[in-house]
């Protein structure tokens, strides 16, 4: 089974600041990547796939980049509207999520 | 517009089981693949069950935690997807969510709100 990691697992930032997540895979995954967003009580939502692929509808501070094992997602200019939990997804073998990533207000 | 709704959650004991139905409407259901996606409380997400219809050749797939308890199938012609998930443990608690993949190699692009499993004696 492919593994997901992400780092950090907690991040404080401002509005405005420019925040990178990165997400590791166990083993090769081409570029069959995606994240999501989810905020408390909401259902997750589709942010980015095939590592840099901006889901439409999907503001455009919002970019990913990577392949093989090693992927970050990059938030420019911060919003309030971002503060939320991220995560990763590989889809190249069935599906596994990483554990999350919390942007939270510094 | 796409819309995805489950059903069938609940509070039940140990050892017992549960169907989850997920209604959906406003795309051509076999288009696409189905597949249930868990969260226990606080903790990640947890890809359950997915299920590829006759356009991806129809197979199943089970994360090892539910393989052999849990049984993803679907109603093609109703647009429904259902969970059958038996022997169930206290650490099956979490929100189902039903989830349309996009793509054989899938991301879910539409999400339903969830429905609460709650597995406690």
């Amino acid at each position: 089974d492919i593994q997901m990691t992400q780092s950090p697992s907690t991040l404080s930032a401002s509005v405005g600041d420019t925040v990178t997540i990165t997400c590791r895979a166990s083993q090769s995954i081409s570029s069959w990547l995606a994240w999501y967003q989810q905020k408390p009580g909401k259902v997750p939502k589709l942010l980015i796939y095939k590592s840099s692929n901006l889901e439409s509808g999907v503001p455009s501070r919002f970019s990913g980049s990577g392949s093989g094992t090693e992927f970050t997602l990059t938030i420019s200019s911060l919003q309030p509207d971002d503060f939320a939990t991220y995560y990763c997804q590989q889809y190249v073998s069935y599906s596994t999520f990483g554990p999350g990533t919390k942007v939270e207000i510094k | 517009e796409v819309q995805l709704a489950e059903s069938g959650g609940g509070l039940v004991q140990p050892g017992q089981s549960l169907r989850l139905s997920c209604m959906t409407s406003g795309f051509t259901f076999g288009a696409y693949i189905m597949t249930w996606v868990r969260q226990a409380p606080g903790k990640g997400l947890e890809c359950v069950a997915l299920i590829r219809t006759d356009t991806y050749g129809g197979t199943t797939q089970y994360a090892a935690s539910v393989q052999g308890r849990f049984t993803i199938s679907v109603d093609a012609s109703k647009g429904i997807a259902y969970l059958q998930m038996n022997s169930l443990k206290t650490e099956d608690t979490a929100v189902y969510y039903c989830t349309r993949g996009r793509g054989l190699q899938s991301v879910y692009d539409y999400w339903g709100q969830g429905t609460l499993v709650t597995v406690s004696s």
